[in-house]
């Protein structure tokens, strides 16, 4: 059974560019969470999704951050305009239906803007 | 606010039991208080999680206090590979809140 799987795994992009990450949840997960994590800092939640529903992005920034997660194919965390402080290490997560918690992590993808 | 507290290192000798300690006096009936750990370079990894009893799995036990208001990550026998940053949060199902966690160094 695969895990989380997350591509790239290593993205540059310059200012003013959109940066793409994708996230495939484990077989049989149909939620999925993002989370950021600046260097040398803890991790930041930014989006909860179910399939076709945002269910909790207070963690978002309110601008050029977009999160999707379709019907059929990956979740996808799309940043416009990317600035110098958007780069970090972007962690997808996935979890079952009717889990208690637990969160299975990708590996993640890690986006340097220059 | 990740409403849990946790020290910011800790040290440990290689095959001594390590005690990670973690505070979250505001915890309410409803929240599991889950434990992770994140190795360098890597992605979180689940560690354990319980809600009042105290768990036990192959990774780790899980002792929460009567009270639940503070809970203690145990690693039976610490090896090299258990250097990583340990998080302790409080949550149920939904966005789990990391704070800075624990960095836990073992010392051969």
């Amino acid at each position: 059974n695969a895990g989380v799987m997350q591509n790239p795994r290593h993205l540059v992009r310059r200012r003013g560019q959109e940066a793409r990450l994708r996230c495939s949840p484990m077989k049989g997960h149909s939620h999925v969470y993002w989370y950021r994590q600046l260097p040398e800092e803890g991790l930041k939640f930014m989006v909860y999704l179910q399939k076709e529903n945002i269910i909790d992005e207070s963690g978002m920034p309110k601008e050029r951050f977009s999160a999707e997660f379709p019907k059929e194919g990956p979740s996808i965390l799309r940043i416009q305009q990317v600035v110098r402080g958007d780069s970090a290490a972007y962690f997808c997560a996935s979890s079952p239906p009717k889990g208690t918690g637990e969160l299975f992590f990708g590996e993640g993808s890690r986006l340097t803007v220059l | 606010d990740a409403k849990t507290t946790q020290p910011n290192s800790m040290e440990s000798n290689e095959e001594e039991p390590v005690h990670l300690p973690c505070n979250h006096s505001t915890i309410s009936g409803t929240d599991y208080i889950h434990w992770y750990r994140q190795l360098p370079s890597q992605g979180p990894e689940y560690v354990i999680h319980g809600l009042t009893s105290n768990v036990n799995n192959r990774m780790a036990s899980l002792a929460i206090a009567e009270d639940r208001k503070s809970s203690t990550l145990i690693l039976h026998r610490a090896t090299l590979r258990d250097a990583a940053v340990y998080y302790c949060i409080r949550g149920s199902q939904g966005n789990l809140i990391f704070g800075k966690g624990t960095k836990l160094s073992v010392k051969p």
